[in-house]
């Protein structure tokens, strides 16, 4: 079975430094893969997205993911981040171009000044 | 920008009530789905939507659950007879049929309690 493992739930930094959201997903087929940020109070909005040819993913806000298929992971990066970054942020994967969207349980990050 | 849509913001229902959840995609797509998040939980798959017809739903979408698109511009999500359970936020998305990448659009949600 398909499924998407976010590694930490919460992770806290400190403003201007770098983060790494972690992203590990099952899957015995091809995969287009996804990293949406919902802020508080807020919907669900797509910062990058995975889908073939470069690893490496460049998304809004200055995020970015890389694709690592031998490890199955798609973890999610910025050097430097804002208090304006707190939210919730979920890794997701589907399988074919008009299947749901499984997603993973969700990392919070919290930026303290 | 075009964007998806939802009706009301926040719902709130006796247990045993029926409640009909609004959505108004993006008008120039074909797929549609609906997801719901239980509070502090992930974001799960309900339904999806196709040419007027369910194409796949999960265990969550029982028989109280039904899905509409009654003209051409909304999608409705119908709760029959509400449970305590049902409290969640509702997201709807949207997709054009063209692209070959499975990007939806999430609308801004509906916040369903259920008293």
């Amino acid at each position: 079975a398909q499924s998407v493992t976010q590694l930490d739930s919460q992770v806290p930094v400190f403003e201007e430094a770098p983060v790494e959201l972690r992203c590990n997903y099952s899957s015995s087929v091809s995969v287009y893969l996804f990293w949406y940020v919902q802020y508080p109070n807020q919907g669900l909005q797509l910062l990058l997205k995975y889908l073939s040819g470069s690893t490496l993913v460049k998304g809004i806000n200055g995020f970015e993911a890389e694709f690592n298929k031998s490890q199955t992971s798609f973890h999610l990066r910025k050097p430097s981040v804002h208090i304006s970054d707190t939210a919730e942020y979920f890794c997701a994967v589907s399988f074919s171009s008009a299947s749901k969207i499984i997603f993973g349980s969700g990392t919070r990050l919290s930026i303290r000044p | 920008e075009p964007e998806v849509t939802q009706t009301p913001s926040h719902q709130v229902t006796q247990m045993g009530q029926e409640v009909i959840l609004r959505c108004v995609p993006i008008s120039n797509h074909l797929y549609f789905y609906w997801y719901r998040q239980i509070l502090g939980q992930k974001v799960e798959f309900l339904v999806s939507f196709y040419n007027n017809e369910i194409s796949e739903k999960s265990e969550i979408f029982d028989d109280q659950f039904s899905v509409e698109r009654p003209d051409g511009s909304n999608f409705t999500l119908k709760i029959r007879s509400t449970k305590l359970e049902d409290s969640a936020m509702y997201f709807c998305a949207s997709r054009d049929g063209e692209t070959s990448y499975n990007e939806q659009f999430f609308g801004p949600g509906t916040r369903l309690t259920v008293l």
